[in-house]
């Protein structure tokens, strides 16, 4: 059974940086792209990062670009996001989940990210 | 891109079947033949029940198609079950390496 497990969110100020981790089991992690995606209450889904196999090449959506890093460690099958001078308006529930052939096979529960005075 | 369009909600009876539309443009949904669908319950990972537009991943259950005419996709639940109750996401290929997702769907089974 496949399972993506996210951790490393919370409360964090504005400006402040925070790491998320997404931990995966149950499959070959590096056959598959590795996407950050996020959901705002209210909002669509948004994909904010993505990493290839081999960790070599990365995209950013424009809103993110600059100050999100996304990583991955294939020896220990993790994904990271690293969110350096957040923002309130990245307040929201962060996905980890793994891309084959355009389509988001599996995905974790969820990490939520509160940016806030 | 602007996000895909979907109903905030729809609701059906058991047994009845419905059908929830996704509209986009013709730089995405029109475009590519990339659309899949995702199923999810709120605290719980979301799950793939449709890609490429109609195609069913091993283990999902029959009752769910999926259909596209031009710029805009639908998904279909035959036979709506209680277990049917969740949040339903579309999503399609963009181009560039890009997804575009819908806004999503509440399914409400009476």
């Amino acid at each position: 059974e496949v399972d993506l497990v996210e951790s490393g969110g919370g409360l964090i100020q504005p400006g402040g940086s925070l790491r998320l981790s997404c931990v995966a089991s149950g499959l070959t992690f590096s056959n598959y792209y590795m996407y950050w995606v996020r959901q705002i209450p209210g909002e669509a889904l948004l994909s904010v990062a993505r990493v290839n196999g081999d960790g070599s090449a990365t995209v950013y959506s424009d809103s993110v670009q600059g100050r999100f890093t996304i990583s991955r460690d294939n020896a220990k099958n993790t994904l990271y996001l690293q969110m350096d001078s957040l923002r309130v308006e990245d307040t929201a529930t962060y996905y980890c989940a793994g891309e084959t052939y355009f389509k988001f096979d599996y995905w974790g529960q969820g990490v939520l990210v509160t940016v806030s005075s | 891109q602007s996000a895909l369009t979907q109903p905030a909600s729809v609701s059906g009876s058991p047994g009845q079947s419905l059908t929830i539309s996704c509209t986009g443009s013709s730089r995405d949904v029109g475009s590519y033949n990339l659309v899949s669908w995702y199923q999810h319950n709120p605290g719980k990972a979301p799950k793939l029940i449709i890609y490429d537009v109609t195609k069913r991943p091993s283990g999902v259950s029959a009752r769910f198609s999926g259909f596209k005419s031009g710029n805009t996709a639908s998904l279909t639940i035959s036979g709506l079950q209680a277990e049917d109750e969740a949040d339903y996401y579309c999503c399609s290929y963009g181009g560039g390496s890009t997804y575009v997702f819908g806004t999503g769907t509440k399914v409400t089974v009476l």
